[in-house]
């Protein structure tokens, strides 16, 4: 059964940085991507980025260009999403994702976390 | 990048009637070379992950309930759930993965008349 698991809930101050695990269970981190989605208090989604295997690189929304890295380890087949420079406007609920589609046969892979708070208040 | 629009950004609709939402993307999310569109559709009920019920734009996923349907091509899009159950009441959301930045609709909130 697969399953991603996220780290608990976050408090920091503007201006520090945050980082969210995300552990894989039930299928090997290297074999998929993983995103990170973002949804502040009563807001929609907001896509932060994700690993494209056809380009084999790491895709970052624009917004987050500079204040964002995310990273893996497969030795332990988790994924981190760290943010910089925090402000208000951080506070949200961060979700990992694998979000990955096959066209053939028609398969989709997608598992979300349970999503971390992350509170930005002086 | 590629804008989602959903309209309308709310509904209320009686149960057992027909909820019908729609998505707009500034751009194709078609490829031809494979004949696809990129485009799904999430479920979201209050303080739960987003879960998936249409991909490919009318591939519903296993498990989904066949009053959920997804159609459209191109840059126009349509979640049609066909007779409305009280468990329905949620947001939904369109996201195109054609490319990156993977965007999001705004919404669509239903919910019981």
């Amino acid at each position: 059964q697969v399953q991603l698991m996220q780290s608990g809930a976050e408090v920091r101050r503007p201006g520090a940085s945050v980082k969210v695990s995300c552990t894989l269970s039930g299928y090997p981190l290297n074999e998929t991507s993983i995103h990170w989605v973002r949804q502040a208090p009563g807001k929609g989604l907001e896509w932060i980025g994700g690993f494209d295997p056809e380009d084999g690189e790491t895709f970052y929304a624009q917004k987050f260009q500079g204040r964002v890295t995310m990273t893996e380890d497969p030795s332990t087949d988790t994924a981190y999403l760290e943010l910089n420079s925090l402000r208000s406007g951080d506070t949200a609920m961060y979700y990992c994702a694998t979000l990955w589609f096959g066209a053939f046969p028609e398969t989709a892979f997608d598992f979300w976390g349970q999503g971390t708070m992350v509170t930005v208040s002086s | 990048d590629i804008v989602m629009t959903q309209s309308p950004d709310s509904l209320a609709v009686s149960l057992g009637e027909r909820a019908t939402i729609n998505c707009k993307s500034s751009q194709s999310v078609f490829f031809s070379s494979n004949n696809k569109n990129y485009l799904a559709w999430y479920q979201q009920k209050p303080g739960q992950p987003p879960k998936l019920l249409i991909y490919w734009a009318s591939t519903r996923e296993s498990g989904v309930p066949h009053r959920f349907s997804g159609s459209g091509s191109g840059t126009h899009f349509t979640l049609t759930i066909s007779s409305l159950q009280a468990e329905d009441v949620a947001v939904y959301y369109c996201q195109q993965y054609f490319t990156t930045p993977r965007a999001f609709g705004q919404g669509t909130k239903v919910e019981i008349k």
